[in-house]
């Protein structure tokens, strides 16, 4: 199984801050990797998808890059209502395999 | 609107079985893979296993394998998820998930609409 491992862990950010969180896969993945946000007692809801592809609806100040092996996201200017935990997903085959979660907490 | 709807909480003995629903609604059932994913309190997220509603196939995760079955009603547009033999690391929150797909750029579209969850509380 593909293991993907995401850091950092946790972060504590300031509002209007640039956010990078990143993801290494332990092997390559081409482009095959989603981006999602959870805020506590709700569901995942997907940012990006196909490692750059911004899903219908979430803002540009979301961003996604990498390709093969090493991906990144990245929030330009961190907002309030950002705060929150992201974790990555690899779809390139099964069994799927979220990174462990990148907690966002405000300084 | 595009939506998953599942089934209520549900609390059970060591042992036992639970079967958690979820409802497709606003777009056509078979035409896009059902995802399960667990998340335990405090914990992570953590993927269960695939359906392909159309063709009933599946796939499990390998800590799943034997414990887990994946179904579907096409007539009613529901997905199912039944876990066995339950033991108290079992208590989670329960997420189906569809797997979309970018018609654009001819590439996978991320899990792209999740239900609200269904809690499963496993105690004696």
């Amino acid at each position: 199984a593909i293991q993907m491992t995401q850091s950092p862990s946790s972060l504590s950010a300031s509002v209007g801050d640039r956010v990078t969180i990143t993801c290494r896969a332990s092997q390559g993945i081409r482009n095959d990797l989603g981006w999602y946000q959870q805020k506590p007692g709700k569901a995942p809801k997907l940012l990006i998808y196909a490692a750059s592809s911004l899903q219908s609806g979430v803002p540009s100040r979301f961003s996604g890059s990498g390709s093969g092996t090493d991906f990144t996201l990245t929030i330009s200017s961190l907002q309030p209502e950002d705060f929150a935990t992201y974790y990555c997903l690899q779809d390139y085959n099964y069994p799927r395999g979220f990174g462990q979660g990148t907690k966002v907490e405000i300084k | 609107q595009v939506q998953l709807v599942q089934s209520g909480a549900e609390v059970k003995k060591p042992g036992a079985s639970v079967k958690v629903s979820c409802k497709a609604s606003g777009y056509t059932f078979t035409s896009y893979d059902i995802n399960w994913v667990r998340q335990a309190t405090g914990q992570g997220l953590e993927w269960m296993g695939w359906m392909n509603p159309n063709s009933g196939n599946t796939g499990y995760a390998q800590k799943f394998q034997g414990r887990v079955t994946m179904t579907r009603n096409t007539s009613i547009s529901t997905a199912y998820m039944e876990l066995s033999s339950l033991r108290s690391e079992d208590t989670a929150v329960y997420y189906c998930a569809r797997e979309g797909y970018d018609i654009l750029t001819a590439s996978k579209g991320g899990m792209d609409v999740w239900g609200q969850g269904t809690t499963v509380t496993v105690s004696s």
